[in-house]
């Protein structure tokens, strides 16, 4: 029974289109993370959301924006690709205020040409 | 600089020997270090941490130690096996926000 899943797992697309990640939890956490991890590994997040508050790390571009239709969801949304998107993308979830437990999905490998 | 610099970036051992991977933190307010496992192909997963009360904390042949006056942090796996093999990142959190920031990670290489 997968707690967090992504979907798709590998998303080669060009440049400049439009592409979107999902991401959901059946764990019952209220608070949803996505994180984009580099080729060096380095873990940066990029939004957290619950349902009173979205966080949003004010490096990321606003040609990235999170989508929530329900508490178990998050999906992410990325416009006008360019290449330096190219990344793994996780996404997490926590449960009240144990931020410090966070659950990780397998990642989305996204590849822009 | 970094809110959360981790060292060593490479660690390579002898299974059977010890692993010690630290981390330094800047938010003195910092109560809480957790430290996540990832395998190759996989999400992080949480393996230990340690609220800002406590000094040590075991679970197994994993510790985790906490200096706050020093404002550092430390994992250490004892007998280290081949399953050890994967990226390690501390985290803390920093800049008044409670939602953790990771270290750069620590890849760690048992050799059989």
């Amino acid at each position: 029974d997968t707690a967090v899943s992504q979907t798709p797992k590998y998303l080669v697309t060009q440049m400049g289109n439009d592409k979107s990640i999902k991401c959901e939890q059946n764990l019952g956490h209220d608070t949803m993370y996505w994180y984009k991890q580099d080729s060096k590994k380095f873990l940066k997040i990029m939004f957290s959301y619950n349902n009173k508050e979205l966080i949003i790390n004010e490096t990321v571009p606003n040609r990235f924006s999170p989508k929530s239709p329900d508490k178990a969801h998050l999906n992410l949304h990325i416009n006008s690709l360019e290449l330096g998107d190219s990344a793994v993308y996780f996404c997490a979830s926590s449960q009240g205020g144990r931020y410090y437990e966070q659950y990780f999905g397998p990642g989305t490998r996204l590849t822009v040409t | 600089g970094e809110n959360v610099e981790q060292h060593p970036s490479t660690l390579s051992v002898q299974e059977g020997d010890s692993a010690v991977i630290k981390c330094t933190y800047s938010d003195s307010a910092s109560n809480y270090f957790p430290w996540y496992k990832q395998e190759l192909g996989k999400g992080p997963q949480l393996i230990i941490d340690i609220r800002s009360n406590v000094g040590e904390k075991k679970d197994q042949r994993i510790a985790v130690t906490l200096n706050k006056t020093a404002k550092h942090f430390s994992l250490h796996i004892t007998e280290t096996q081949p399953e050890d093999s994967a990226v390690y990142f501390c985290a803390a959190p920093s800049g008044g926000s409670y939602i953790p920031t990771f270290g750069r990670g620590t890849s760690l290489i048992v050799h059989p």
